[in-house]
């Protein structure tokens, strides 16, 4: 069975500060996607990154970067000098090879950057 | 601007009814998903369709119903048999059903119990 841990249910940053976001996840796929997605106050999720499991080079977007160790199976998340329109929940995905049918989501991360 | 389209945003459901939350896409997706997200928790997988006429039951499908007549829409139904609809419905969609695919929401709507 595949899951996703998101062990951190809520964290609150002051601008400009630093944040990690955690997500582990247990799969006995040998080839999988992981996926980060945002949802802001307005509701809708919005994609953020995809990764399959043969590429495990992190990956930098502007203050977005992210963490892949197959080692430790965990995908995190990192925002570089936040900004208040970070402020959402993040949420962490698993996917087999297959098909979107058996997507996991992991509970969440809310993130509030203060001002 | 393409997208996908979740009507209303709030509704309330009295104790026997039944309502019927609407999806529509304008991306050309094969691919339809409904998800139910409680606080606190992910998103549950309540219904998909890969094809028009055909859908499958997800992990929670018991008290809702779907249909999928065209490409473009798949209402989701909350019946009476729901005993526990008080949630977040997302509506989301894909280009094809494989797991490489991002998916892409609506913006969702509110139920709640009157």
């Amino acid at each position: 069975a595949q899951k996703v841990t998101q062990a951190q249910t809520e964290i609150s940053v002051v601008e400009k500060e630093d944040v990690t976001l955690d997500c582990v996840y247990e799969t006995r796929d040998t080839t999988y996607y992981l996926f980060w997605y945002k949802q802001p106050p307005s509701g809708e999720l919005v994609f953020l990154i995809r990764r399959n499991s043969f590429d495990e080079q992190n990956e930098i977007s502007g203050r977005y970067s992210w963490n892949f160790q197959k080692s430790t199976s965990s995908f995190n998340f990192t925002i570089t000098a936040s900004q208040v329109v970070d402020s959402a929940v993040y949420f962490c995905a698993l996917s087999g090879y297959n098909n979107n049918n058996d997507m996991r989501f992991g509970a969440g991360t809310r993130l509030t950057v203060k001002p | 601007d393409g997208g996908i389209t979740q009507s209303p945003k709030y509704l309330f459901r009295k104790e026997g009814q039944n309502v019927t939350l609407s999806c529509e896409q304008n991306l050309n997706h094969d691919a339809m998903y409904w998800y139910r997200q409680d606080p606190g928790q992910g998103l549950r997988l309540i219904y998909y369709s890969q094809i028009v006429n055909d859908f499958q039951k997800g992990d929670i499908a018991e008290g809702y119903s779907v249909s999928r007549e065209k490409k473009e829409s798949f209402p989701l139904t909350v019946t009476s048999a729901q005993k526990n609809p008080t949630a977040f419905y997302l509506c989301a969609s894909s280009t094809t059903g494989e797991g490489y695919e991002k998916l892409f929401f609506g913006s969702g709507t509110q139920l709640s119990v009157l």
